[in-house]
């Protein structure tokens, strides 16, 4: 497609639920990046894809969320057994080499309840 | 992690006056982004920079990419109330790096 593309754009989840994050990234971009933006703060950085690896998972909160990239395009981010604290914007972004520039999706918005 | 300072945290101009921030770092970069995110958007690029002093416009916006390549800043003039928004810089180095951002607001 023309830009990242993610779904779903809003999501509202009881606690403890599961929940999936999908991220189409621009075709043809290799690298493929999560952040987390809390209301009214900066974005934090999650995990990033060289292709269908995770050479850096270190942003991921805890062992609830977990995220794979399959075919070298589409991501998912997963959370378990949601908490409360996990409600934010998740942000996808990707780019044509990992230090090139970068270009975010819309975002999906998670409240959990 | 790497750490990029920005500031000021947020700026509140009137119409039409000039806006300045800044990004600074301990580390070098190769390559100074600047970003703008409007409420309940993703951010968009504004202003890619890839050489040490260089100096780029779009429109009214102008960055300039320091010489000791670990700090940047974002010029905006002649401000308008589409300008309102949160202003990120960005260094890659394996995965990208983000300042805290600029939140600014211009009264008409």
């Amino acid at each position: 497609g023309a830009g990242v593309s993610q779904s779903p754009s809003n999501k509202v989840t009881e606690k403890g639920k599961d929940v999936e994050l999908r991220c189409d990234p621009i075709s043809g971009h290799t690298a493929l990046y999560w952040y987390r933006q809390s209301l009214g703060q900066g974005l934090e950085f999650l995990i990033y894809f060289q292709g269908n690896s995770a050479p850096d998972k270190s942003g991921l909160p805890s062992d609830r969320f977990s995220a794979e990239r399959t075919g070298g395009s589409v991501s998912t981010l997963t959370i378990q057994r949601t908490q409360q604290e996990d409600s934010a914007v998740y942000l996808c972004a990707s780019s044509r080499v990992n230090a090139g520039e970068l270009f975010f999706g819309e975002g999906s918005r998670l409240t959990v309840l | 992690g790497q750490q990029l300072n920005q500031s000021p945290q947020s700026m509140f101009i009137q119409e039409g006056e000039d806006v300045s921030m800044n990004c600074t770092s301990s580390s070098i970069f190769n390559t100074w982004l600047w970003y703008k995110q409007d409420p309940g958007e993703g951010p968009v690029l504004l202003i890619a920079l890839y050489k040490a002093g260089e100096l780029t416009s779009n429109g009214r916006l102008t960055a300039q990419f320091g010489i000791t390549r670990k700090d940047s800043f974002l010029n905006i003039s002649a401000s308008i109330p589409s300008d309102v928004g949160i202003y990120f810089c960005a260094g890659p180095r394996n995965q990208f790096y983000f300042g805290t951002g600029t939140s600014l607001t211009v009264i008409p």
